[in-house]
């Protein structure tokens, strides 16, 4: 089935680095454009970034710009996140989300991973 | 940085009509999205391109947009419809940004 499952998250701390990965199932990942989003603790969404279906573009939220990167594996059927500097207020929930193509769901996230949880803390 | 602002909270009975608002500047240019997120779950996208609901999202869930607000609409409310609800939308240079969250409470 179509699936999305992160992995990566734990504990690190302040300035340290991390990388996330979401590996993708039951679909034909290098037609969709993938975002990451996130939810600290008891709080709303916020969005983090996107890469294109061919990895041509990728945009980032102006919280995690210069900090954060995106790319794509799509002989992997993977997308990563690789955060550098890490800080207190970048703990929170980490989700993978496929953006839907044009014939479904265009622009939308229609899939969405469970998520892996990320704490900074000294 | 652009934002989308949404109330904090809804509250309706059962079978009431509940209305949840979106304001962003943008949004007479760009296409807004709901999602629903129901505690300790993913989110779920309940309405795309202002007005569509996807496959599988029972119809008393609309939505619409005029000028600046888009307007998540669930007409005859059921407890099950209790969540949080997050519009979404990009600016011009194509990030993306969500609205605050609604806390929908059916009582």
């Amino acid at each position: 089935q179509v699936q999305l499952v992160e992995s990566g998250g734990g504990v690190v701390q302040p300035g340290r680095s991390l990388r996330l990965s979401c590996a993708a199932s039951g679909f034909t990942f290098s037609n969709n454009g993938m975002h990451w989003v996130r939810q600290a603790p008891g709080k709303g969404l916020e969005w983090v970034a996107v890469i294109w279906y061919d990895g041509s573009n990728k945009y980032y939220a102006d919280s995690v710009k210069g900090r954060f990167t995106i790319s794509r594996d799509n002989s992997k059927n993977t997308v990563y996140l690789q955060m550098n500097s890490l800080r207190v207020e970048d703990t929170a929930l980490y989700y993978c989300a496929r953006e839907g193509d044009a014939d479904h769901l265009p622009n939308s996230f229609d899939i969405w991973g469970q998520g892996t949880m990320v704490t900074v803390s000294s | 940085s652009y934002e989308l602002t949404q109330p904090p909270s809804v509250s309706v009975s059962p079978g009431q009509t509940a209305r949840i608002t979106c304001s962003g500047d943008a949004l007479p240019k760009k296409y807004a999205y709901w999602y629903q997120q129901k505690s300790g779950q993913a989110p779920v996208l309940v309405i795309y391109e202002d007005s569509k609901r996807p496959s599988g999202i029972p119809e008393r869930f609309s939505g619409s947009s005029s000028g600046t607000v888009a307007t998540l609409t669930i007409s005859g409310a059921q407890v099950e419809d209790e969540a949080d609800y997050y519009c979404y939308s990009t600016d011009s240079s194509g990030k993306g940004v969500f609205g605050g969250g609604t806390k929908l409470t059916v009582l």
